[in-house]
């Protein structure tokens, strides 16, 4: 099973600045299968990017995920309001197993 | 539009048993991976169960393997999970979850979600 470690736990920012969201692999993460994905309270998950940079339908070209192998990055810039959440990260490499990191909390500052 | 609408969710006794379903909408669920995810109170994203598209072979997370069945029924469109043996470490929202290909990819399609609650 691959583990998937997200860090910073919380992430303290405030609008307009921009985040950096880390997720580490235990081992390497076969053709970057890596998606993040962004849940706001109360709400469901919603797919930003997988393959590891490849931002999904509609989501806004301040999301960006870079990273291969084992580190993988997912860069916010220009934060607006609606982006504080919490933001996790899968890899499926293993599939039709995945896994998740714990999570991100993004919170204003 | 792709729907997914999970039931079934509740309060449940430790040892006790429910059942999930999840009507898919919009598409051939048996064309497609679908999987079980669930989010502990304050906690995040656990991968739970997957049947595949096509040959329908399933796999489990090791936290509910024995214990937690899933499958599907091809003439209602819907997907199952069948949880036995229940343990307060089970209480969760459970979302089905859908991916773009018959065995991987990313889940681009969710449900709102039940929640199941195993409490005395």
């Amino acid at each position: 099973e691959i583990v998937l470690t997200q860090s910073p736990d919380t992430l303290s920012l405030s609008p307009g600045e921009s985040a950096s969201l880390s997720c580490r692999a235990s081992q390497s993460v076969d053709n970057n299968y890596l998606a993040w994905y962004q849940q706001r309270p109360g709400q469901v998950p919603r797919l930003l990017v997988y393959h590891a940079s490849s931002r999904d339908t509609g989501i806004p070209d301040r999301f960006s995920g870079s990273g291969s192998g084992t580190d993988f990055t997912l860069t916010i810039n220009g934060l607006e309001l609606e982006d504080f959440a919490v933001y996790h990260c899968q890899q499926y490499s293993t599939a039709p197993m995945c896994s998740f990191g714990q999570g991100t909390k993004l919170e204003i500052k | 539009d792709v729907q997914l609408l999970e039931s079934g969710g509740g309060l449940v006794q430790p040892g006790g048993s429910l059942r999930l379903s999840c009507a898919a909408s919009r598409f051939t669920l048996t064309s497609f991976a679908m999987s079980w995810v669930r989010q502990a109170p304050g906690k995040g994203l656990e991968w739970v169960a997957v049947i595949t598209g096509s040959g329908g072979s399933t796999h489990y997370a090791d936290s509910v393997k024995g214990r937690f069945t899933v499958s599907r029924d091809r003439s209602s469109n819907t997907l199952f999970l069948h949880m036995t043996s229940l343990r307060a470490e089970d209480t969760a929202m459970y979302y089905c979850a859908k991916r773009p290909g018959p065995i991987g990819g990313p889940f681009h399609f969710w449900g709102l979600g039940t929640r199941v609650t195993v409490s005395s």
